[in-house]
């Protein structure tokens, strides 16, 4: 596809769960940004990839939280032993460097 | 530390008012990039300012990039229920650093 894409688009976990979210970026993106997002809240920064080089995870908010890219493509979020706090949209966006950054549609994760 | 600091963080008016949001920083930037969001989308990009005391015309929407390149604004004019939204301004901080956003809400 042309754009950023990220699924799930909605997902309901238990609390105590693990959970995994995807993002693909736009092919020859080399920057991938993870953010979060509460309802009717701005954007939380959580990571940054950018090509090869060490991601800043300055964002994530605890040592639940992980991310992983392979190379410049695909993306993945976990969060592990989810609280109910994690409910929240997971937005994901890529840049070619810091150029217009683009959005997937995002994943609302629901913790009960 | 945000490195964006966007106000008034909610904004509620009238059709057919018009408004101005700000985006303040500390830092210096090449250039600063506005997105709206939409409820249920991701932001997209509206426009990006360069040049310091630069002002760009988006239909009804005003951008002004900061004579010091510190600082920009969004004018919206005639606001429409449409313009409803969040808006976010970004800037390069080794990252692309976003403010938190304002929350713009137009009442028919």
């Amino acid at each position: 596809g042309a754009g950023v894409s990220q699924s799930p688009s909605n997902k309901v976990t238990e609390k105590g769960k693990d959970v995994e979210l995807r993002c693909d970026p736009i092919s020859g993106h080399t920057a991938l940004y993870w953010y979060r997002q509460r309802l009717g809240q701005g954007l939380e920064f959580l990571i940054y990839f950018q090509g090869n080089s060490a991601p800043d995870k300055s964002g994530l908010p605890s040592d639940r939280f992980s991310a992983e890219r392979t190379g410049e493509s695909v993306s993945t979020l976990t969060i592990q032993r989810t609280q109910q706090e994690d409910s929240a949209v997971y937005l994901c966006a890529s840049s070619r460097d810091f150029t217009e950054a683009f959005f997937g549609q995002g994943t609302r994760l629901t913790v009960v | 530390t945000q490195l964006l600091e966007q106000s008034p963080q909610f904004l509620s008016i009238q059709e057919g008012e018009n408004l101005t949001v700000y985006c303040n920083s500390s830092s210096v930037f090449s250039s600063l990039q506005w997105y709206r969001q939409e409820p249920g989308e991701g932001p997209v990009l509206l426009v990006t300012v360069v040049t310091g005391g630069e002002v760009k015309k988006l239909k009804r929407l005003t951008f002004q990039f900061g004579d010091a390149r510190k600082d920009s604004s969004l004018h919206i004019t005639a606001a429409q229920p449409g313009d409803t939204g969040l808006y976010l301004c970004a800037g390069e901080f080794n990252r692309l650093a976003f403010g938190k956003g304002n929350q713009v809400v137009v009442i028919p």
